[in-house]
């Protein structure tokens, strides 16, 4: 069975940090293409981030462009994004997609003070 | 990147079909076949039910099917049915080789 499981997320002050883990099992991870996905409550997905299967291409939404970073171990199953200089507009459940075929359960982030 | 256009909210009676639209441009929808369709109920991950424009996963009811037009896309529910009604998200490939959402459709039986 197919799992991605999300974790990290918590409550920090705007210009603070965090980093998302998504342990995953149930698939070959290291043949997959990863992704970052967000949704504001109550609004819409929207695409964040994604990295190639061995590491070596990554890509950014706009928005998060210069602050997020995203990065895997393969060795380890586990994919990660470091957030840096959080904003209040950054608060959003955070989704791990395996190809974007897969989905987690999501990991809630709220930025406030 | 802007999301792509979906209607806000779509509605049908229970065995009609209904038709969801995703417009974008030629450098996301209308440029590359790799449009996908999720479902998502309330509290939910989003479940993937078309991918690559008109394929459907193992498991998903061959009541769901997808098409592209030019720039737009589509989704069609047919013989809708009460579980079916949940949000509706297209997503694209993009030329600069990140993905799009579309706005998302609310879907409701009556």
């Amino acid at each position: 069975e197919v799992q991605l499981v999300e974790s990290g997320g918590g409550l920090v002050q705007p210009g603070g940090s965090l980093r998302l883990s998504c342990a995953a099992s149930g698939f070959t991870f290291s043949s997959y293409w990863m992704h970052w996905v967000r949704q504001a409550p109550g609004k819409g997905l929207v695409w964040v981030s994604r990295i190639n299967s061995d590491g070596s291409s990554t890509s950014y939404a706009d928005s998060v462009k210069g602050r997020f970073t995203i990065s895997r171990d393969n060795a380890k199953n586990t994919l990660y994004l470091q957030m840096n200089s959080l904003r209040a507009e950054d608060t959003a459940v955070y989704y791990c997609a395996g190809g974007l075929d897969y989905w987690g359960q999501g990991t809630l982030v709220t930025v406030s003070s | 990147q802007s999301a792509l256009t979906q209607p806000a909210s779509v509605s049908g009676s229970p065995g009609q079909s209904i038709t969801i639209s995703c417009t974008g441009t030629s450098s996301d929808v209308g440029g590359y076949n790799y449009v996908s369709w999720y479902q998502q109920h309330p509290g939910k991950a989003p479940k993937l039910m078309i991918y690559e424009v008109s394929n459907r996963p193992s498991g998903v009811s061959n009541r769901f099917s997808g098409s592209k037009s030019g720039n737009t896309a589509s989704l069609t529910i047919s013989g809708l049915q009460a579980e079916d009604e949940a949000d509706y998200y297209c997503s694209s490939y993009t030329s600069s080789s990140t993905r799009v959402f579309g706005t998302g459709t609310k879907v409701t039986v009556l």
